[in-house]
């Protein structure tokens, strides 16, 4: 069965270091988001992508953060210089072209930031 | 603010009994709301999604209602079994929004015991 995969599983890196989460969509599907999830609180999302740009953020999503497709099957998401507050886990979904009552999410397993 | 709240935050269950959980929703500018399932180390795999008021969907013992009006969303497990265990999640789309910006609860945990 087609999944979303993320890269890597766990990432431990210094306050103010760049980091880059990769994901690789189910391949048919033409819509990408990003969510994320702080420890012990809900799932918010970020961002979603579609036909190659922005369709829609969150505020949580300033200008630390960039997203990327930059070939037919990965799709990243870098924060410049990350923060003690970005420690979280971070999940890429994608969604195929169905309407809304048959439009849910797939999404991966996560990859979970450490900022320390 | 949009909020969406999912009780009970947490449940103990034997197995063979039979349990809901609810999600409350903004009422108003409704689009859809999703329903998850989160296995722990696994991804959050999609169970419903319902758009129509009075909806009422079911995959095997696991069953959803809607109530746009009043703004809240049932799920039923019959006879829970122990790899029912998982975070149940459900997710509010509001209208004009983008499909995949889903608003979520906090997650009802269950737990299932032989």
């Amino acid at each position: 069965e087609p999944e979303v995969t993320q890269t890597p599983s766990h990432q431990v890196t210094q306050m103010g270091q760049e980091v880059i989460l990769r994901c690789v969509p189910i391949s048919n599907h033409l819509y990408f988001y990003w969510y994320r999830q702080i420890l012990g609180q809900k799932v918010e999302f970020l961002v979603s992508f579609y036909n190659n740009e922005i369709s829609e953020k969150s505020e949580i999503f300033d200008d630390q953060f960039s997203v990327e497709r930059p070939d037919g099957s990965n799709f990243t998401l870098k924060i410049r210089s990350t923060k003690l507050e970005d420690s979280a886990m971070y999940f890429c979904a994608s969604r195929d072209q169905r309407g809304a009552d048959t439009g849910e999410l797939f999404f991966g397993e996560g990859s979970r930031l450490t900022v320390l | 603010i949009l909020n969406v709240e999912q009780s009970p935050q947490s449940l103990h269950v034997q197995e063979g009994d039979s349990t809901n959980f609810t999600c409350s929703f903004p009422s108003s500018n409704f689009y859809a709301l999703h329903w998850y399932r989160w296995e722990t180390a696994k991804s959050p795999e999609a169970l419903f999604v319902m758009t129509l008021n009075g909806d009422e969907k079911k995959k095997g013992r696991i069953s959803a209602t809607l109530n746009t009006k009043e703004g809240y969303s049932y799920l039923y497990i019959k006879g829970s079994q122990p790899e029912d265990s998982a975070t149940y999640l459900c997710a509010f789309i509001k209208y004009g929004g983008s499909q995949g910006n889903l608003i979520f609860g906090k997650g009802t945990k269950l737990s299932v015991k032989p």
